[in-house]
């Protein structure tokens, strides 16, 4: 089974509007990163976030992550039609080789 | 600065047959790890290769194999095809001994395999 889950599985705003996706794991992490890939091709590194760290911006993407609660949350403010993608995110465990291990991700639709 | 490449970009082969993929690594990365992704699902860890040899293994049968060779290019292979196969292949690339390198993997543009 994967360890992250992404929620919603599609979620579908306007321009303009922020667009919020979250993502729960189940056990310990080294670090959590944001993937996004368009039209099931290659997927495009966003941001990462240490477990020793709350929140992270980049751009208009701002992550946070709560280890208490084993979530993270990526916000896109101020989306556009070109950020229309599936977003993924994926841990990389304590202890281990950079393997990671991807949720099911959350499709994006912004209308302009 | 060359990214990650992988080919072929498309391959359909059918039930029983043999392939393999390629994958040439982002300049400068030795580290790569290869995923499999169904449709309308996540990429699962196949395997990742360092230093030619194979460090990491997912849940995967043994009729994926791999290899990485000097220059730091890979291959997957796949033997005994089934239909349950078809799948987007992703190749990603990272560099081993930098923490900040290390930890983000760069991925090709991937290859759609078909069986049929």
């Amino acid at each position: 089974s994967q360890q992250g889950e992404e929620d919603p599985q599609a979620l579908s705003i306007q321009e303009g509007e922020n667009a919020t996706m979250n993502c729960s794991y189940k056990t310990s992490i080294n670090n959590l990163q944001w993937y996004r890939q368009n039209s099931g091709r290659g997927l495009v590194h966003l941001i990462l976030i240490r477990s020793n760290e709350r929140e992270k911006h980049s751009g208009r993407l701002r992550v946070t992550l709560d280890t208490s609660k084993k979530s993270s949350s990526l916000l896109i403010t101020a989306s556009r039609a070109a950020d229309t993608a599936s977003y993924f995110c994926a841990t990389v465990l304590s202890g281990g080789y950079n393997k990671l291990i991807f949720g099911a991700g959350t499709r994006l639709a912004v209308h302009p | 600065d060359a990214g990650v490449t992988q080919s072929p970009t498309h391959l359909i082969k059918t039930r029983g047959q043999q392939v393999t993929l390629r994958c040439s690594p982002k300049s400068g990365h030795d580290t790569v790890s290869w995923y499999q992704q169904a449709l309308g699902q996540g990429p699962q860890f196949i395997f990742q290769y360092y230093e030619e040899e194979e460090r990491q293994r997912g849940n995967f049968p043994d009729r994926f194999s791999g290899h990485q060779f000097p220059n730091y290019s890979s291959e997957l292979n796949v033997n005994a095809l089934l239909l349950g196969d078809s799948a987007l292949y992703l190749c990603a690339s990272s560099l081993e001994g930098v923490l900040g390198a290390r930890e983000t993997q760069y991925f090709g543009p991937g290859t759609r395999l078909l069986v049929l």
